[in-house]
């Protein structure tokens, strides 16, 4: 699987929209973009995935660029419930259903 | 309620004492995996069975066993642990191998080897 690059943290005030980068320009046509994410404390949780157009669900939308090179993973209304290691990941149709997690993006959430 | 239970949540043991972490899910899924975490390194994938039988090395296999002899249990052996093998360890699981399904993880288990 292609590998992502993400900023090591990041700051949001609570309440506000959250914009969380991801950069994969080494991405194949057949990837998906996943997003998981760890709060302290637990597992992995699963966020949003997108192939090719923007996405949204309950938690989060999914902003996905015309080259598929970068991506970016929006919060509408951060909360502190938010405040947790977000991971980008790509995910090969061949692949061993392996996820790649890098070190990702910690975000935190002020009060 | 779907979930990925992991048994014990913490052990503490001793080096060469052969332990056992077990991982069971309730949603009937094909795919199960073993991943540790370790800081700075992220989580790497230890194994993998994609069914019933049918396992396979992850990125860090060395040192570990598993077994699928079930469809919802997939624990993870260590058989001379090592402290190396400190680390917090989750299991997953999904639907299938295809790339769309999301994966649920357990709550963790945090194991210290002195």
């Amino acid at each position: 699987d292609a590998k992502t690059t993400q900023p090591n943290s990041m700051e949001s005030n609570e309440e506000e929209p959250v914009h969380l980068p991801c950069n994969h320009s080494t991405i194949s046509g057949t990837d998906y973009i996943h997003w998981y994410r760890q709060l302290p404390s637990q597992g992995p949780e699963y966020v949003i995935h997108g192939l090719t157009s923007n996405v949204n669900n309950r938690m989060a939308s999914l902003a996905i660029a015309e080259d598929r090179k970068s991506s970016t993973l929006i919060l509408h209304r951060a909360t502190l419930r938010d405040a947790a290691v977000y991971y980008c990941i790509l995910r090969d149709q061949t692949g061993a259903n392996n996820l790649f997690f890098g070190t990702g993006t910690r975000l935190t959430v002020i009060p | 309620e779907a979930q990925v239970t992991q048994n014990p949540r913490y052990l503490i043991t001793v080096t060469g004492k052969k332990l056992t972490v077990t991982c069971s899910q309730n949603m009937n899924h094909e795919y199960m995996s073993w991943y540790r975490q370790d800081p700075g390194l992220g989580l790497r994938q230890i194994y993998y069975s994609m069914n019933v039988e049918v396992t396979d090395k992850g990125d860090v296999p060395e040192g570990y066993k598993v077994s699928r002899k079930e469809k919802r249990n997939f624990p993870l052996i260590l058989e001379s642990p090592s402290p190396n093998q400190t680390s917090l360890y989750f299991c997953a699981s999904s639907l299938s191998r295809v790339p769309t399904y999301e994966q649920y993880f357990g709550p963790g288990t945090r194991l210290t080897v002195t």
